[in-house]
């Protein structure tokens, strides 16, 4: 199984300010015969389902604000808020779907300053 | 705009059955795979099962497998998952999640609200 390791497992930024949350799996995520990383990004906030934010490792998913950027390939990605906002506070997860059992990461909480 | 509504949830005694399901609607339902996925309430997400658009393919957790079985109903617009032999560790709330793009190998969007499942004696 890929183990997904996300790093800090918490957060403290200040409104406006950048948030950097990391992401490294077991083994790589990039599929060679279509070049993706086969990587996603999840937003959870209390009492809500997950929700996802970005997808093949840096693809927006649809009203995602262009705030959250997504990098990385391989084993190791990123996840970028450019400029924290209020609503951002939340858990985020990484997840794999390259292979069987699509593991998530720990998760990582993003608090407000 | 896509909405998937599980239900079947409840209290349920160890080592009996529960059949979760979970009504599809706002996209072409038989376009898309499906997955089940569960948390336990101020924990982690953890996948369970997931079912191909022509039910060709299904995979389970090693942690189910063998006592849940996920099908889907592509005429009724539906997707299940038959979870028997509870143990105490599948208390959890249960989400269905489509795939955010055709094909097989996809990230998990449009989530529902989840159902509850509780086992205790």
């Amino acid at each position: 199984d890929i183990v997904m390791t996300q790093s800090p497992d918490s957060l403290t930024v200040s409104l406006g300010e950048r948030a950097t949350i990391h992401c490294k799996s077991s083994q790589s995520v990039l599929y060679k015969f279509d070049n993706k990383n086969y990587l996603a990004w999840y937003q959870q906030k209390p009492g809500q389902p997950p929700k996802l934010l970005l997808y093949w490792a840096s693809t927006r998913e649809s009203g995602v604000p262009d705030r959250f950027t997504g990098s990385g390939s391989g084993t190791d990605f990123t996840l970028t808020i450019s400029s924290l906002q209020a609503e951002d506070v939340a858990v985020y997860y990484c997840q794999e779907y390259y292979s069987v059992p699509y593991t998530f990461g720990q998760g990582t909480k993003l608090e407000i300053k | 705009e896509v909405h998937l509504v599980e239900s079947g949830g409840g209290l349920v005694q160890p080592g009996r059955s529960l059949r979760l399901s979970c009504a599809a609607s706002g996209f072409t339902f038989d376009d898309y795979a499906m997955h089940w996925v569960r948390q336990v309430p101020g924990k982690g997400l953890e996948w369970v099962s997931h079912i191909r658009w022509d039910s060709g393919s299904i995979d389970y957790a090693d942690s189910v497998k063998g006592r849940f079985t996920i099908s889907r109903d592509n005429a009724k617009n539906s997707l299940y998952l038959q979870m028997n032999s509870l143990r105490a560790d599948d208390t959890a709330l249960y989400f269905c999640a489509k795939g955010v793009e055709t094909g097989d190998l996809n990230a998990f969007h449009g989530w529902g609200q989840g159902t509850m499942v509780t086992v205790s004696s």
